[in-house]
């Protein structure tokens, strides 16, 4: 079956290291997106991508950065300079980049909480 | 800039009520509009969607109907179950690389 995976489910990192959190999609997508989903918020674009070696910053990139050497994977790297990284991680992908209809089909996510 | 409203929680009903949140957008041009649902610690899964004035997204039960004239895309459902517990998204294509999501719903349903 098609889909999206994300690992690990939960993560757990010291201050000032360095995490990455790992988004695969098998559904042949171009696009793919980084999320950030804090408790009673909607969900905050970190970073999105067209293309392979091909990214823009979302909203809230500071802090974070990303790779996408191949179609299929786009990970995500929580520096030590985010402020506050503990949240929930969703990546997502569609067809295509800036298509309005166009669904969005979203990963189970990464729980990452900084101790 | 584009924006969506909705209904802020929690929503509790009881098993077989009728479910209404509301939602409302500000955009430019012709947005599609969609309806995601997050179990508890899940992703988000596509409810529906709508993609031009006047069209009907339904699934599952649950019914939307995009209003231009009132920029709104209500969900609705009938008759909740239990299994209906989950917070629910609403989210506006527009203009922009990206979808703009409402802060969300939870809807508890209780037997």
């Amino acid at each position: 079956d098609g889909g999206i995976t994300q690992s690990p489910k939960y993560l757990f990192r010291k201050e000032g290291q360095n995490v990455t959190l790992s988004c695969e999609q098998n559904l042949n997508h171009d696009a793919m997106y980084w999320y950030r989903q804090d408790p009673g918020q909607g969900l905050r674009l970190i970073y999105y991508s067209q293309i392979v070696n091909d990214f823009q910053k979302g909203d809230i990139a500071e802090g974070y950065s990303v790779s996408r050497e191949k179609k299929e994977s786009f990970p995500l790297t929580v520096t030590s300079a985010q402020k506050n990284p503990t949240a929930f991680y969703l990546c997502a992908s569609s067809i295509r980049l800036g298509v309005i209809t166009d669904t969005q089909y979203f990963g189970p996510g990464t729980r990452l909480t900084v101790l | 800039g584009d924006s969506v409203t909705q209904m802020e929680g929690p929503v509790t009903l009881s098993e077989e009520a009728f479910l209404t949140i509301n939602c409302t957008y500000t955009a430019t041009g012709y947005p599609s509009l969609f309806w995601y649902v997050q179990y508890p610690g899940e992703g988000l899964q596509l409810l529906l969607k709508a993609t031009k004035a006047d069209d009907k997204g339904s699934n599952k039960g649950f019914e939307a109907t995009y209003r231009k004239e009132t920029t709104s895309f209500h969900l609705e459902k009938g008759s909740v179950q239990v299994s209906d517990s989950a917070v629910y998204f609403c989210a506006l294509g527009g203009a922009t690389n990206k979808l703009i999501f409402g802060t969300g719903t939870l809807l508890a349903v209780q037997p």
